[in-house]
C-alpha cells in the first residue's frame, strides 16, 4: 500500500514566524512531489511543486525534498493569517496523486 | 488564468438514483482525473482518462461508476446507483504532459 504521512497538526505558529510541514512517502518509485493548500471546505490548490532532490523556493514557500530519506518538507516564511490552512503533501508515482491526511496550520496574529 | 470548472457546486439526490457530475477541465488539457474527499478524510484517487480512456482505477471506482468525455470540452462522473457512503465532495483535476493537476472546487454530493 502506498502511503504518504503528514503530521495531523494542528500545527500554532505566530505571525511572520516560519511554519515548517514535513511529509513523509512510502513508494520509492515516486518521482514527483506536491504541496497543496485546502482551505476548509474548498478545493486544493497548487502551492509548490519539486521533482528533485534539494531546495526549491517560490516567495514565502520553500520546498525541500530528499528522495533517500522518502521526505518531502514545505517551509512558510514570514507566515500570514491567511496561511491559515490545511497542507496537503501529494506523491505522484505513475499519474494519479496520493495524498496524505493534511496538516491544519493555524497562523496567530 | 484557466481553470478547471465543476457542475453543479451541491447535489442532492435519493440513495439508489443516479447520479451524473460534470467537469470542464482546462482546455488545453489532456489527462483527467477524478478524486474524492470524504468530510474530514484524505483525497482519495478514483479514475484517470487519458486519450479517450480509463488509464488507471482505484478500487473505490466499481461498476456502479463510469466515466465519459461526451464532447470536445466534457468529462464526466456518473454513479449509477447512489448509497449513502457516496456523500463526498467530488473533485476533478486535468493536467498537461508532465504537469501539475489542477483541481475544480468541486461538487459536495448528499446522498439521502
Amino acid at each position: 500500500q502506498k502511503e504518504v504521512e503528514q503530521n495531523s497538526g494542528p500545527l500554532s505558529v505566530p505571525e511572520g514566524a516560519i511554519a515548517s510541514l514535513n511529509c513523509t512517502y512510502s513508494d520509492r518509485g515516486s518521482q514527483s512531489f506536491f504541496w497543496y493548500r485546502q482551505y476548509s471546505g474548498k478545493s486544493p490548490e497548487l502551492i509548490m511543486s519539486i521533482y528533485s532532490n534539494g531546495d526549491k523556493e517560490d516567495g514565502r514557500f520553500t520546498a525541500q525534498l530528499n528522495k533517500a530519506s522518502q521526505y518531502v518538507s514545505l517551509l512558510i516564511r514570514d507566515s500570514q493569517p491567511s496561511d491559515s490552512a490545511t497542507y496537503l503533501c501529494a506523491v505522484n508515482p505513475a499519474g494519479k496523486l496520493i495524498f496524505g491526511r493534511g496538516t491544519e496550520l493555524s497562523v496567530k496574529p | 488564468e484557466p481553470e478547471v470548472t465543476q457542475t453543479p457546486s451541491h447535489q442532492v439526490t435519493q440513495m439508489g438514483q443516479e447520479v451524473i457530475l460534470r467537469c470542464v477541465p482546462i482546455s488545453n488539457h489532456l489527462y483527467f482525473y477524478w478524486y474524492r474527499q470524504i468530510l474530514g478524510q484524505k483525497v482519495e484517487f478514483l479514475v484517470s482518462f487519458y486519450n479517450n480512456e480509463i488509464s488507471e482505477k482505484s478500487e473505490i471506482f466499481d461498476d456502479q461508476f463510469s466515466v465519459e468525455r461526451p464532447d470536445g470540452s466534457n468529462f464526466t462522473l456518473k454513479i449509477r446507483s447512489t448509497k449513502l457512503e457516496d456523500s463526498a465532495m467530488y473533485f476533478c483535476a486535468s493536467s498537461g504532459q508532465g504537469q501539475p493537476q489542477h483541481f475544480g472546487d468541486g461538487t459536495r454530493l448528499s446522498i439521502l
